[in-house]
């Protein structure tokens, strides 16, 4: 199975900075990769597919890039409602993989 | 909007059979060339993918379940179901469903249903 490595495991941040979550693949997945957020108790939220494209009416604030074996979701303009946990997943090769997650705190 | 409710008792006994059922609104799960799965979550552990169903009934599993795994579809229902055979406490997790838009990007997902396994 492809083994998705997420950084950090978790960080602070303040109201209107930015941050950057990195995901490593340990093999090559092209630009098949996904982020999602989650928060306790609701259902996980898809953010980004194909390493860079935004799902329909995720903000702009959202943005990924990457492709190969290294990518990155970057939020900007942090707000306390972006406090929640991020994982990366590929989906290039059977079967789907994740990262382990980020905790976000605001 | 898609929404999707797992559903199922809360508690198993070990060596038994976890079954839940996903209940889609908002939406046919027979339209569109979608696929339906389910993912677990152990407490304080990662993401595992379980599994997809066609509509037409055609599955694939997780290598590492699949000798316990079976699903299921009922489109008349508008639902789909989970069977995991011979649980132990290792199975204890939230449990998702999510729509999955070929081969594997999961674009919504159920709040998740805790199961338990313990005698």
């Amino acid at each position: 199975d492809i083994q998705m490595t997420q950084s950090p495991s978790s960080l602070s941040a303040s109201v209107g900075e930015r941050v950057t979550i990195t995901c490593r693949a340990s093999q090559d997945i092209s630009s098949y990769l996904a982020w999602f957020q989650q928060k306790p108790g609701k259902a996980p939220k898809s953010l980004i597919y194909g390493a860079s494209s935004l799902q329909s009416g995720v903000p702009s604030k959202f943005s990924g890039s990457g492709s190969g074996t290294d990518f990155t979701l970057t939020i900007s303009s942090l707000q306390p409602e972006d406090s929640a946990t991020y994982y990366c997943q590929q989906y290039s090769r059977f079967p789907p993989t994740f990262g382990q997650g980020t905790r976000l705190e605001i | 909007q898609v929404q999707l409710q797992e559903s199922g008792p809360g508690l198993v006994r070990p060596s038994q059979t976890l079954s839940l059922t996903c209940t889609v609104s908002g939406g046919s799960i027979s339209s569109g060339s979608y696929y339906w799965s389910w993912i677990r979550q152990p407490a304080g552990k990662g993401l595992e993918w379980i599994g997809r169903i066609y509509t037409s009934g055609s599955a694939n599993y997780n290598p590492s379940l699949k000798s316990r795994v079976t699903m299921s579809i009922d489109t008349s229902k508008n639902q789909f179901s989970l069977n995991l055979t011979s649980v132990t406490a290792a199975d204890t997790a939230v449990y998702y469903c999510a729509r999955v838009i070929f081969p594997f990007f999961f674009d919504y997902w159920g709040r998740g249903a805790l199961v338990t396994v313990s005698s």
